[in-house]
């Protein structure tokens, strides 16, 4: 089993470019999550699926866009990105609710 | 919004010492995790303690829980330089029916050998 996987894993931008990040899960989990994580901030929840074709805002969704149309990936959009969406990003899963969390290996994304 | 918060921030020990750390938070919870990230990648989950457990182990892990105090720790034993990692606490949260993973900022832990 690969567990999760993100791509891409590095990504600069220009302001104002969009980008999706795939993350895919083979573990048949219901659950996934996108976080971003911030010097000093710990992780933050960007937007969060309790399976497939369903979508739920997070703390932190401004400026992000997620789909779920199969239960195996979630996808994270930046329609136009901002300097302050610099950031690494995590995608996570589980099988069920409040259950261990499996993340990805991050895409580290840097919008100049 | 609610965060967990780790203390110390930042800790360094000789290898075969042992480590604590703290985590503390602020409302009920349904659980207790405990994550580790090695520097690039991605967190590890180590432990998982349940509202209504006091203690669990694991391995070299041993994790407390006070309810009372709002708080867990974080022992790992007879330290190795592979621990070098920073840690993170993840409270789990009920609200409204949902629930919600609260991370902490972490403790960087440095075991030099």
């Amino acid at each position: 089993n690969a567990g999760v996987t993100q791509t891409p894993k590095f990504r600069v931008l220009k302001t104002g470019q969009s980008m999706t990040l795939l993350c895919a899960q083979d573990m048949n989990h219901e659950y996934m999550y996108w976080y971003r994580q911030d010097p000093g901030m710990g992780l933050r929840l960007i937007h969060y699926s309790v399976g497939e074709g369903t979508t739920a805002k997070g703390e932190v969704p401004d400026g992000y866009n997620v789909s779920r149309l199969k239960k195996q990936n979630f996808l994270l959009g930046l329609e136009s990105a901002a300097p302050s969406q610099t950031s690494v990003y995590f995608c996570a899963s589980s099988y069920s609710r409040a259950e261990k969390l499996f993340f990805g290996s991050g895409t580290q994304l840097s919008v100049l | 919004s609610q965060q967990g918060e780790e203390d110390p921030q930042a800790l360094s020990i000789q290898e075969g010492e042992n480590a604590t750390m703290n985590c503390s938070y602020k409302t009920s919870i349904n659980n207790l995790q405990w994550y580790r990230q090695n520097s690039g990648r991605g967190l590890v989950h180590l432990i998982l303690i349940r509202s209504n457990e006091r203690e669990k182990h694991s391995g070299r892990l041993r994790v407390t829980l006070d309810t009372s105090k709002k708080s867990s720790s974080l022992l790992i034993t007879a330290s190795r330089a592979a621990d070098t990692a920073s840690y993170f606490c993840a409270t789990v949260e009920t609200t409204s029916g949902t629930y919600k993973y609260i991370f902490g900022t972490g403790t960087r832990l440095k075991v030099l050998a």
